[in-house]
């Protein structure tokens, strides 16, 4: 099982530019995230999944969009990049909803 | 409201004991994560609390207060490999969202 995976490993833009960010499960999991990490803060949740088919807003959804046509994939895109959106971003899987969160490597974004 | 606090920054000696705090109040609360991630890489879950007490899984142990809202990581026999940060992370009934902390950074020195 590979797990979680994420591409790219890195990646810069520039101002207005769009981009979409890959992410991938091959553990059968239902539930998917998209995350960002900011230095010196706590994860804050974009989007997540409960299923194929089926996407809502976590707490800071501006600027982003996803969707997820399978269970595998859940790929995150930006729209019109800002420099507010550098950071480094996480995607996640877990089987249910109080389950455990397996993380992806991670996609660091610098927009410049 | 949902809030999570956690230390900044730890330092602690090779082969010692270190305690890293979490409090927390977030509202239907369910359960707390712990994970921890090396620098430049991702979380990596450690423990899940659910009951008040104490779980241990050999090193690491994490404790659990409901009615204080207070959970702890306690690393024992600390390693150079354990330089790492540790994130909590606070669960709502029924709810999607995790509420995280900021992380700690635990810096081991020799």
């Amino acid at each position: 099982n590979a797990g979680v995976t994420q591409t790219p490993k890195f990646r810069i833009l520039k101002i207005g530019q769009s981009m979409t960010l890959q992410c991938a499960q091959d553990m059968n999991h239902n539930y998917m995230y998209w995350y960002r990490q900011d230095p010196g803060m706590g994860l804050k949740l974009i989007y997540y999944s409960v299923g194929a088919g089926i996407t809502d807003k976590g707490e800071v959804p501006n600027g982003y969009n996803v969707s997820r046509s399978t269970t595998e994939d859940f790929p995150l895109r930006l729209e019109l990049a800002a420099p507010s959106q550098t950071s480094v971003y996480f995607c996640a899987s877990s089987y249910g909803v109080q389950e455990t969160q397996y993380f992806g490597p991670g996609t660091r974004l610098l927009v410049l | 409201g949902q809030n999570i606090d956690q230390p900044t920054e730890m330092t602690a000696t090779e082969g010692a004991i270190v305690q890293i705090n979490c409090t927390y109040q977030t509202s239907g609360f369910n359960g707390l994560f712990w994970y921890q991630q090396h620098a430049g890489e991702a979380p990596t879950f450690l423990s899940y609390n659910v009951l008040d007490g104490l779980e241990e899984k050999g090193r690491f142990s994490s404790f659990l207060s409901r009615s204080k809202g207070y959970s702890y990581l306690l690393l024992k026999e600390l390693q150079m490999k354990d330089s790492a940060s540790y994130l909590c992370a606070s669960q709502r009934r029924g709810n999607y969202q995790l509420i995280w902390g900021a992380g700690t950074k635990l810096i081991i020195k020799p």
